[in-house]
């Protein structure tokens, strides 16, 4: 069965520090997608990154890299230089090539950056 | 462009009454999902929609919840006989396709039944 498992319920950090969020997945299928969201006090998720099981490269985007490693079935999420508008509620999510499309959603980390 | 909108933003009912929310997807997107979140949880999927036929509800909780939606546009998703453990946040995504592209959420349905 599908699952994702994101230990990490809390974590609090100091301004400019590095902080990665781990996201673990368990899955049958050997085509399916990963997904990162970011849920901000307002409530609204907005979309971060999306990535399939065929492509294991890591991602950069700004402050923000991706690790995907099929062989831990992880897909951690790191955030460099952390900044208090990065404060937030993180979920990973998986979505499997034969579901049409529905995301199963971890439990969420709640990142906290303090000035 | 218009991303996704849900109406109403808030909702209080009493237990019992019967509730309805609603989901304007982003224009062109064909596929639409519903998850419930509640207090301090993931989300949770519900069900979707392939332009208006629902090829997944495996989501809905029980036969009190029910949703329809209208060609490739408005969705509405229906709570009978609400319950206090209904309250939640009900979260309407949409995407261009439903093959695992990416889902654009709207601001959500804050319901809480009394």
């Amino acid at each position: 069965a599908q699952k994702v498992t994101q230990a990490q319920t809390e974590i609090s950090v100091v301004e400019k520090e590095d902080v990665t969020l781990d996201c673990v997945y368990e899955t049958r299928d050997t085509t399916y997608y990963l997904f990162w969201y970011k849920q901000p006090p307002s409530g609204e998720l907005v979309f971060l990154i999306r990535r399939n099981s065929f492509d294991e490269q890591n991602e950069i985007s700004g402050r923000y890299s991706w690790n995907f490693q099929k062989s831990t079935s992880s897909f951690n999420f790191t955030i460099t230089a952390s900044q208090v508008v990065d404060s937030a509620v993180y979920f990973c999510a998986l979505s499997e090539g034969n579901q049409g499309g529905k995301l199963i959603f971890g439990q969420g980390t709640e990142l906290s950056v303090k000035p | 462009g218009a991303g996704v909108s849900q109406s109403p933003s808030n909702k209080v009912t009493e237990k019992g009454k019967d509730v309805e929310l609603r989901c304007d997807p982003i224009s062109g997107h064909t596929a639409l999902y519903w998850y419930r979140q509640r207090l301090g949880q993931g989300l949770e999927f519900l069900i979707y929609f392939q332009g208006n036929s629902a090829p997944d509800k495996s989501g809905l909780p029980s036969d009190r919840f029910s949703a329809e939606r209208t060609g490739e546009s408005v969705s509405t998703l229906t709570i009978q006989r609400t319950q206090q453990e209904d309250s939640a946040v009900y979260l309407c995504a949409s995407s261009q396709t439903s093959v695992q592209e990416t889902q654009y959420f709207g601001p959500g349905t804050r319901l809480l039944v009394l």
